[in-house]
C-alpha cells in the first residue's frame, strides 16, 4: 500500500463547476500537506501548504486536511479551463526531511 | 528570483549509455532533491543533498547517483541505461531540508531510452 493514495482520475468538468480532489494516507507522522499543479510538459508547481488538520483558502483555492481521518482535500471554486492540469498532493513529517507524493489527478475543465 | 533551472530539457540515449543531468537550485536554497516520475508510478523519490552531502535516498539501484557542489548546483548521474530509466527526471529545492518547507521544482528533463 503506498504511503498516499490518490485517485487518477480522469476528472472532467464543466467551466465553473466546484471541483473536489481528495488523497489519503496511512503516516500518522505526516504534519505538513501540500498540492501541487502541474501542466503538461512543466514541473510541479506548489498551490497550497498546509500543516496539520484544518482549511486554508486562497482565492478559489481551498485545502482541507482531516487528520483523524487522513483524508486530504483541494476544492476548486468557479473551475477555469486554465485549471486543467494535473494536481498532485504531498505529505510530509516526522523524522524523514522527504515529501511522499501521490499519483496526481488529471482535472479537465471544459468549455 | 529565478527558479529551478534543469539541463537539458530533453535527451535522448540508448540502452547502456550513461548519463548526467544537471540541476541548479533557487539561490539560497541549498537542499536539492530529485525525483523520477512516469505515467504508472508518479513522482518516485530518488535522493536529496544538502550542503553537499547525501541525505536521504530513496529506493533505487545504486547506478543511480548523484552530487552536489558547494554552490547547491547538484548533477545526477545514471549508469548503464534501461529502458524502464525513461522518464522525467524532476529537481527541486528548498531553503533547509525540514519538511514543513515545501519544494519547488523546475521543469525536467525528458529522458528518452531507445
Amino acid at each position: 500500500q503506498k504511503e498516499v493514495e490518490q485517485d487518477p482520475g480522469p476528472l472532467s468538468v464543466p467551466e465553473g463547476a466546484i471541483v473536489s480532489l481528495n488523497c489519503t494516507y496511512s503516516n500518522s507522522a505526516f504534519q505538513y500537506f501540500m498540492w501541487y499543479r502541474q501542466y503538461s510538459r512543466k514541473g510541479p508547481e506548489l498551490l497550497m501548504y498546509t500543516y496539520s488538520s484544518g482549511n486554508k483558502e486562497d482565492g478559489r483555492f481551498t485545502a482541507q486536511v482531516d487528520k483523524s481521518s487522513k483524508y486530504i482535500s483541494l476544492f476548486i471554486r468557479d473551475s477555469q479551463p486554465s485549471d486543467s492540469a494535473t494536481y498532485l498532493c504531498a505529505s510530509g513529517g516526522g523524522t524523514a526531511s522527504k515529501l511522499t507524493f501521490g499519483t496526481g489527478t488529471r482535472l479537465q475543465v471544459t468549455l | 528570483k529565478a527558479g529551478v533551472t534543469q539541463t537539458p530539457r530533453y535527451l535522448i540515449k540508448t540502452r547502456g549509455q550513461q548519463v548526467t543531468l544537471s540541476c541548479s537550485p533557487i539561490s539560497g536554497h541549498r537542499s536539492v532533491s530529485w525525483y523520477q516520475q512516469t505515467p504508472g508510478q508518479g513522482l518516485q523519490f530518488l535522493f536529496e543533498y544538502f550542503s553537499e552531502t547525501q541525505r536521504n535516498k530513496g529506493n533505487f539501484p545504486g547506478r543511480f547517483s548523484g552530487r552536489q557542489f558547494s554552490n547547491s548546483r547538484s548533477e545526477m548521474n545514471v549508469s548503464t541505461l534501461e529502458l524502464g530509466d525513461s522518464a522525467l527526471y524532476l529537481c527541486a529545492s528548498r531553503e533547509g531540508r525540514t519538511s514543513n518547507q515545501p519544494q519547488h521544482f523546475g521543469d525536467g528533463t525528458r529522458l528518452s531510452i531507445l
